[in-house]
């Protein structure tokens, strides 16, 4: 069956980097496109990027150049990586396969000063 | 980017009751509107596709229409499971955008 399992830190320090891996099973990251979506905690949810099933990225321009999309194929595994964070980068991140029927359970991480 | 109005923002209701919510869209998104339902301390789940479709699974009280810009969740006979928050995602146009959300809670 069809699954999505971010990995991260809990706590990253502030303007530190983040590093979330989304690794996948029951579907091949070559044939399905994999969205990253964050939300702070209490509020919405926002669409950060995407890895593309040919390997091309997309970024939401909101994250300027501190975002980062990338992927392992051959580990069924999706990167994002973020730089320089601030105190409202705390939120829950989750990965989500093309279509988003199917959703990580997401990783809470918190900046912390 | 296209914003995506979501009202209202919370939405007593008692059960059994018939609820809408809508997202009005700022520019043209065809039928490229998703709605979820978000449950605390859950994922999203996606209950609406195509602006009107069913996802699988998701119990027929719940349909979606458009009207225009306008695309609405509809829940008839609202039911205890149904609490919760809802968002409506447009996927017509890079960045996607959500909506604000509406918390459904009971009357």
């Amino acid at each position: 069956q069809v699954q999505l399992k971010e990995t991260g830190p809990d706590l990253v320090q502030l303007t530190q980097t983040l590093s979330i891996t989304c690794t996948v099973s029951g579907f091949s990251l070559t044939t399905y496109n994999v969205h990253w979506v964050r939300q702070p905690p209490g509020k919405g949810l926002e669409w950060m990027g995407a890895m593309w099933n040919g390997g091309g990225t997309d970024y939401n321009s909101a994250f300027k150049s501190r975002l980062s999309i990338s992927r392992d194929t051959s580990k069924s595994q999706v990167f994002l990586k973020m730089n320089s964070l601030q105190t409202d980068d705390t939120a829950k991140y989750f990965c989500a396969r093309q279509g988003f029927a199917y959703w990580g359970q997401g990783t809470l991480v918190t900046v912390s000063s | 980017d296209i914003q995506m109005t979501q009202s209202p923002s919370s939405l007593p209701a008692s059960l059994g009751d018939r609820v809408t919510i809508t997202c009005r869209a700022s520019q043209d998104i065809g039928n490229y509107l998703r709605w979820f339902q978000q449950k605390p301390g859950k994922s999203p789940r996606l209950m609406i596709y195509g602006a009107t479709n069913l996802a699988a699974g998701v119990p027929s009280r719940f349909s979606g229409s458009r009207s225009g810009s306008d695309y609405s969740l509809t829940i008839n006979s609202l039911e205890s499971e149904d609490m919760a928050i809802y968002y409506c995602l447009q996927h017509n146009e890079y960045p996607l955008t959500f909506g604000s959300g509406t918390k459904l809670e009971i009357k």
